[in-house]
């Protein structure tokens, strides 16, 4: 079993539809991370949490610590949301990822 | 302030070869931590460093090894490549050891043949 789960794997939505992408994780962590990833690679850190809910624009990330699992949101998507997600667990020294969820955002 | 930068860009090598990726890390960052991400998975942690020592190390071989510099820049370096070894390898820099936010840089492609 992987240490972290990411759900759903792909994901395709309408311009203007709320999204919801979701992570589960087996360890006690100190933080979790969400990350986007473009093509080409480039890894930009959207949000760190280690309770609670952050928000940064039309972005939303929860994290349940006692359920193990966070869910990131994103309001009234856009094409250029369309991207990798991927949800990243810090424990000791180390980050563990998510195999990622790809979004799709349609115009 | 220049971000996280990894030199080269794209690299091919052959099998058995020896190769060394660079990172630099964002001014006044001290930790550096490398990932290996094969095509269509996540990122896998290889190493971390902090004030020039290892912090941390994932399941990787004997093969990779890594070292930071008193500038704090760092390399990874590989030998004895295997095909299984084609991957883009990221680095990436925070302030302190973890938790702290890490910044990515664009990554190095590593194609072996």
């Amino acid at each position: 079993k992987n240490e972290v789960e990411q759900s759903p794997q792909n994901l395709t939505a309408q311009e203007g539809e709320f999204i919801t992408i979701n992570c589960s994780y087996s360890v006690g962590i100190s933080a979790l991370h969400w990350l986007q990833q473009h093509p080409g690679g480039g890894i930009v850190s959207l949000f760190m949490l280690s309770s609670g809910k952050k928000k940064h624009g039309r972005l939303i990330a929860t994290i349940n610590i006692q359920e193990k699992h966070s869910s990131l949101h994103i309001t009234a998507s856009h094409p250029r949301d369309s991207a990798v997600y991927i949800c990243a667990v810090e424990y000791g020294n180390k980050l563990v990822f998510g195999a990622g969820t790809i979004l799709r955002v349609k115009s | 302030d220049a971000g996280v930068t990894q030199s080269p860009t794209h690299l091919i090598k052959t099998r058995g070869q020896q190769v060394t990726l660079r990172c630099s890390p964002i001014s006044g960052h001290k930790s550096v931590s490398w990932y290996q991400q094969v095509l269509g998975q996540g990122p896998q942690f290889i190493f971390q460093y902090y004030e020039k020592e290892e912090r941390g190390r994932g399941n990787f071989p004997d093969r990779f090894s890594a070292r930071q510099f008193p500038n704090y820049s760092s390399e990874l370096n590989v030998n004895a490549l295997l095909l299984g070894d084609s991957a883009l390898y990221l680095c990436a820099s925070s302030l302190n050891r973890a938790p702290y936010e890490q910044y990515f840089g664009p990554g190095t492609r590593l194609t072996v043949t």
